[in-house]
């Protein structure tokens, strides 16, 4: 089974910085990664798609790089509206597989 | 607008069973592949089964292969999973999701149902 593992566990950003979020996976998945934003009480959404594409409907401020093992989701400028946990999601080894989220909160 | 709803969740005792559905709307249902994935209180999401467009392939996480069937009826629009044999470890909210290019990545979701094994 493909581990794939984020960091940090909880990132706490000021609204209009930067945030990172990482994602490494055990083993190779190319660009066959996605990730998803879920809030309190509702199912994820999605975000990115084949590492780097942006979902429809999903602002620019959202963007997805990396390949084989290494990825990170970047929110350009973080909104309010951005607190939520994400994860990332290997689409190309079975069974597929979920990170144990990043929290990002708004300091 | 895609939509999907599950229902059918609740709580059961342990060795029990309890079936879920999940309603879609629209979208031309019988043309997508379809997931179930769960998430237990507090952690990860987790992928339990997939079922084809036509039905015809399954495929189940290990942890519930031999006691979970994935199931749909594209005349109802509507996606199924049997639950039997449930254990503890089996609580959690479980959604349906819709792999929109066989990519097993999942563009739509439920709200979820939340289904508790406890005696």
């Amino acid at each position: 089974e493909t581990v794939m593992t984020q960091s940090p566990v909880t990132l706490s950003v000021s609204p209009g910085e930067r945030a990172t979020l990482s994602c490494r996976a055990s083993q190779s998945v190319t660009n066959k990664l996605a990730w998803y934003q879920q809030k309190p009480g509702q199912a994820p959404r999605l975000l990115i798609y084949d590492a780097s594409t942006r979902a429809t409907g999903i602002p620019a401020r959202f963007s997805g790089s990396g390949s084989g093992t290494e990825f990170t989701l970047t929110i350009s400028s973080l909104q309010s509206e951005d607190s939520a946990i994400y994860y990332c999601q290997q689409c190309i080894n079975w069974p597929w597989t979920f990170g144990q989220g990043t929290k990002v909160e708004i300091k | 607008e895609v939509q999907l709803v599950e229902s059918g969740g609740g709580l059961v005792q342990p060795g029990g069973s309890l079936r879920l559905s999940c309603a879609a709307s629209g979208f031309t249902f019988s043309r997508y592949w379809m997931h179930w994935v769960r998430q237990a209180p507090g952690k990860r999401l987790v992928w339990v089964s997939r079922i084809n467009s036509d039905g015809s392939s399954t495929s189940y996480a290990d942890s519930v292969k031999g006691r979970f069937t994935i199931s749909r009826d594209d005349a109802k629009n509507t996606l199924y999973l049997q639950m039997n044999s449930l254990r503890d470890e089996d609580t959690a909210v479980y959604y349906c999701a819709r792999d929109p290019t066989v990519a097993a990545y999942f563009d739509s979701w439920g709200q979820g149902t939340l289904v508790t094994v406890s005696s």
